[in-house]
C-alpha cells in the first residue's frame, strides 16, 4: 500500500535555529498536509498543499509539495521552545484517507 | 465553534472484553473518520463514515467496527479486544468532501491488559 517516509525520525533544537523535515514516498498524492501533535492531543493541521510545486506559509513555518507530487518539506524559522512536538506528514490517499508519515519529534537541545 | 469531542478519554479493558468509543463532530461536519495511533505503526486509518454509511474503509480486522447516527455522531466498537490493540484511538471530522480538512479530537487512550 502507500507508504509515507518521514525524517528525521527526532531532532533536538535550540531556540532560535531553522528546523528541517521532509517526507517521501513512491506514489504519487493529490494533496500533502503537515500537523503538529502536542502530548495528550490530537494531530493540529498547520499546512495543506494541494498543487505541485506550491509553496505555502503559515508564520514561522513554511511547507512545499515536490514538484513530482511524491515529496513534501516543512521548514520552521527562528524556532521558540512551544516548537517542541511531534509533526506529522500526511498524504491524501485517492479515496480522501489520511496516510501519515512516522512523525519527527521535535526536542530542545538540553 | 466547538471542536471534535471523544468520550471517554482514558479506558482500561482486558483481553476478550468488548469496548464501545464515542466521537461527536464539529458541527455542520457530516464526515467522521477513525484512526488507530501506535507507537510502532504510527497513525493508520480505520475507516470513514459520511451521512450514516462507510465510505472507506482500511485495513483492519472486522473485530473493528463503527457506525454513525443521523447526527453526525459515530461510535467506533473494537470486540474480543488483544493486548495489541492498546492505542491511541482518534477520530477526525470534516464537511464532507473528500478535499475538506479533517479535524482531529484529543483522542481516546485504550489500555487492554
Amino acid at each position: 500500500g502507500q507508504q509515507l517516509n518521514q525524517s528525521p525520525q527526532s531532532m533536538f533544537i535550540q531556540e532560535g535555529e531553522d528546523v528541517s523535515m521532509n517526507c517521501t514516498s513512491s506514489s504519487i498524492f493529490n494533496t500533502w498536509l503537515w500537523y503538529k501533535q502536542d502530548p495528550g492531543e490530537g494531530p493540529v493541521l498547520l499546512i495543506a498543499l494541494y498543487k505541485a510545486g506550491e509553496l505555502t506559509s503559515n508564520g514561522r513555518l513554511t511547507a512545499q509539495f515536490g514538484i513530482t507530487r511524491k515529496d513534501s518539506f516543512l521548514n520552521i524559522s527562528a524556532s521558540i521552545p512551544s516548537d517542541v512536538g511531534i509533526y506529522f506528514c500526511a498524504g491524501r490517499g485517492s479515496q480522501g484517507n489520511l496516510i501519515f508519515g512516522k512523525g519527527t519529534k521535535l526536542s530542545v537541545k538540553p | 465553534k466547538a471542536g471534535v469531542t471523544q468520550t471517554p478519554r482514558y479506558l482500561i479493558k482486558t483481553r476478550g472484553q468488548q469496548v464501545t468509543l464515542s466521537c461527536s463532530p464539529i458541527s455542520g461536519h457530516r464526515s467522521v473518520s477513525w484512526y488507530q495511533q501506535t507507537p510502532g505503526q504510527g497513525l493508520q486509518f480505520l475507516f470513514e463514515y459520511f451521512s450514516e454509511t462507510q465510505r472507506n474503509k482500511g485495513n483492519f480486522p472486522g473485530r473493528f467496527s463503527g457506525r454513525q447516527f443521523s447526527n453526525s455522531r459515530s461510535e467506533m466498537n473494537v470486540s474480543t479486544l488483544e493486548l495489541g490493540d492498546s492505542a491511541l484511538y482518534l477520530c477526525a471530522s470534516s464537511l464532507g468532501s473528500l478535499l475538506n480538512e479533517q479535524f482531529f479530537g484529543p483522542g481516546t487512550r485504550l489500555t487492554v491488559l
